[in-house]
């Protein structure tokens, strides 16, 4: 049974579409995250929603719009795709305690190639 | 100076080595320390996590931190080849949904 999915798991897209991302966690987590991991690996938050709320919002361009409609999914999407948004991109999950979301479950990732 | 700093490697070690790994931080407000282990092609995994300073151990695996000098570690006993992976570090403040910060991570293979 799987605690966190992602589709699709590759997406191949030209410059200037259109793409989404979704995401489920059966987990019952209140907490969920959207990850990029570029070419070196480096892992960087994009967004955070608890609860279907925006928590974090990091800086990123507004192609990028993420949508929770329920507080087990998170979907992104992404406008007018650029060469620089190829990546591997993971969706997590984590149930806050106090806050703190220290054990965060991590999706198997969409890798993102743009030419 | 990065958040967190993490030597990249790869780090290729004979099967049974220990192995250490390290990351160093900036941020004195970071409180929870966490390791994850990112397999090929897949999504990190929680490994162990440790708050403040102090040691913890977990089979074969011992986090340590040192809040002093802003210092973290992750000890491998008798390393296997099933470890061979990317160890991601990871730290976050106690503070109401501080964002975590991972370290580049180091790539780790285990020759059998």
């Amino acid at each position: 049974d799987t605690a966190v999915s992602q589709t699709p798991k590759y997406l191949v897209t030209q410059m200037g579409n259109d793409k989404s991302i979704k995401c489920e966690q059966n987990l019952g987590h209140d907490t969920m995250y959207w990850y990029k991991q570029d070419s070196k690996k480096f892992l960087k938050i994009m967004f955070s929603y608890n609860n279907k709320e925006l928590i974090i919002n990091e800086t990123v361009p507004n192609r990028f719009s993420p949508k929770s409609p329920d507080k087990a999914h998170l979907n992104l999407h992404i406008n007018s795709l650029e060469l620089g948004d190829s990546a591997v991109y993971f969706c997590a999950s984590s149930q806050e305690g106090g806050g703190v979301s220290y054990e965060q479950y991590f999706g198997p990732g969409t890798r993102l190639t743009v030419t | 100076q990065k958040e967190v700093e993490q030597d990249p490697g790869p780090l290729s070690v004979p099967e049974g080595a220990i192995v250490s790994l390290n990351c160093t931080y900036s941020n004195s407000a970071f409180q929870y320390f966490m390791w994850y282990r990112q397999y090929s092609r897949k999504g990190p995994e929680l490994l162990m996590y440790t708050y403040s300073s102090g040691n913890k151990e977990d089979g074969r695996f011992t986090a340590q931190v040192d809040k002093s000098s802003k210092y973290i570690s992750l000890f491998i006993r008798d390393s296997q080849p099933s470890d061979s992976a990317t160890y991601l570090c990871a730290m976050e403040g106690d503070g109401s949904y501080d964002k975590v910060i991972f370290g580049p991570g180091t790539s780790l293979s285990v020759i059998p």
